[in-house]
């Protein structure tokens, strides 16, 4: 079954409203990555996140790892029409080799001017 | 530099047939991940190759198979095609030692009928 799980499946957001989605492992993670897919587009890498606790921002977006290094987040602020698409954590298990990745199932984010 | 690119983009295949897809990595990377996209399921880790091995496996039944020629590019097939077949193919190229971040290709989109 799936092993990095992402909450929530959907988010609506008025434009210029803040959200965050979530990022959770079963297991401890080498690593983080967050991908952005537009719709009818392919994932597009966004960020990774390597050491327990670190946070890292990209204008209005700000990632975060979590202290055990299971879960993560991605928070953005004054969303845009732009931020529309589905946006994918994926992770590399500490139990796998570096190159295996294991994808969310993705927050899809609809955005309403 | 050019991106990555997978060929054919759209494919009809029937039950029971083969299929196999074409991706060509960016220039300089020497690893190749594949990923099955479905909707609700996120990307699928299928398989990883790096300097014609295959390094990483996921979950797939042996139907699916792939392999690396010595130029980096990879082909991936699946025998006996179902019906669940159906999905996206997405090939991904990155640079071992570096930051591991992915670059995707646009995809293959399979149907099965």
């Amino acid at each position: 079954g799936q092993q990095v799980m992402q909450i929530p499946q959907y988010q609506h957001v008025q434009e210029g409203e803040d959200f965050t989605t979530y990022c959770n492992s079963s297991t401890t993670l080498s690593n983080i990555q967050w991908y952005k897919q537009r719709p009818g587009g392919h994932p597009v890498f966004l960020i990774q996140l390597v050491k327990s606790g670190e946070v890292k921002k990209q204008k209005r977006l700000t990632f975060q790892f979590g202290e055990a290094k299971k879960n993560s987040s991605l928070h953005i602020t004054a969303t845009q029409t732009t931020d529309v698409g589905t946006y994918f954590c994926a992770g590399t298990m500490t139990t796998d080799s570096w190159g295996k990745l294991q994808f969310g199932a993705g927050t899809q984010v609809v955005v309403t001017p | 530099k050019a991106g990555v690119t997978q060929t054919p983009r759209y494919l009809i295949k029937t039950r029971g047939q083969q299929v196999t897809l074409s991706c060509s990595p960016i220039s300089g990377h020497r690893s190749v991940s594949w990923y099955q996209q479905t909707p609700g399921q996120g990307l699928q880790f299928l398989f990883e190759y790096f300097s014609e091995t295959q390094r990483n496996k996921g979950n797939f039944p042996g139907r699916f198979s792939g392999r690396q020629f010595s130029n980096s590019r990879s082909e991936m097939n699946v025998s006996t095609l179902e019906l669940g077949d159906s999905a996206l193919y997405l090939c991904a190229s990155s640079q071992v030692g570096e930051r591991g971040e992915q670059y995707f290709g646009p995809g293959t989109r399979l149907t099965v009928t």
